[in-house]
């Protein structure tokens, strides 16, 4: 079972530089979303999706682009990446957004802009 | 105000002893989940226990177990007969019903160390 499926596990960027961030799942899930995780902190929402077509602003969405043109993948855009943007990125998703479903993690991406 | 508080930012634990993990929240949403996930040093996040806020039992997952209290809106994670296993961070989180999206909120999350 592949479940969420992140790439890549590392990168390097200049500042100004743009990549995106995959996303994969394979459960069928509606709800997708994107966090970040700074040094000795918790998670904090970036964007998020509950469906196909559908994206809203977590807590911290600023240089952060998303798209969700199908179920299965939700790309996270940085689009001119600055050092504050330096952060280890996970993908998540679950069944639906209600209250008693847990969120599936992707194993993460660590990303450093120098 | 923060949404979840976990004030102990390290923790020492003896191998094979109990150990709780605090967790507080602040909602003013009847209908929420609580949720505790483990990262260890490999990165990975790692779902341990669920608690609904209509629950009327404590939830417990093995070894791991959460004494819910909820007119004091703390949701500590009891772990029993720690295992060197489980030295990693810890993270308390909640999701609200009332939240478009139902966004998940974590704590800034404790670390434990098992001493052998």
């Amino acid at each position: 079972n592949a479940g969420v499926t992140q790439t890549p596990k590392f990168q390097v960027l200049k500042t100004g530089q743009s990549m995106t961030l995959q996303c994969a799942q394979d459960m069928n899930h509606e709800y997708m979303s994107w966090y970040r995780q700074d040094p000795g902190m918790g998670l904090r929402l970036i964007h998020y999706s509950v469906g196909a077509g559908i994206t809203d602003q977590g807590e911290v969405p600023n240089g952060y682009n998303v798209s969700r043109s199908t179920t299965e993948d939700f790309p996270l855009r940085l689009l001119s990446a600055a050092p504050s943007q330096t952060s280890v990125y996970f993908c998540a998703s679950s069944k639906q957004s209600a209250t008693n479903e847990k969120l599936f993690f992707g194993s993460g991406t660590q990303l450093s802009v120098l | 105000a923060q949404k979840i508080t976990q004030t102990q930012p390290g923790m020492f634990v003896q191998e094979k002893e109990a150990v709780t993990l605090d967790c507080t929240y602040d909602t003013s949403d009847p209908s929420y989940g609580l949720f505790w996930y483990k990262q260890p040093s490999s990165g990975e996040m790692i779902f341990l226990i669920y608690q609904g806020s209509y629950d009327q039992q404590n939830a417990t997952e093995g070894r791991y177990s959460l004494n819910f209290q909820k007119a004091r809106k703390s949701a500590n994670l009891v772990i029993s007969a720690s295992q060197l296993g489980d030295s990693a961070m810890y993270f308390c989180a909640m999701r609200e019903g009332s939240n478009a999206g139902n966004m998940l909120t974590f704590g800034g999350g404790t670390r434990l160390m098992v001493k052998p």
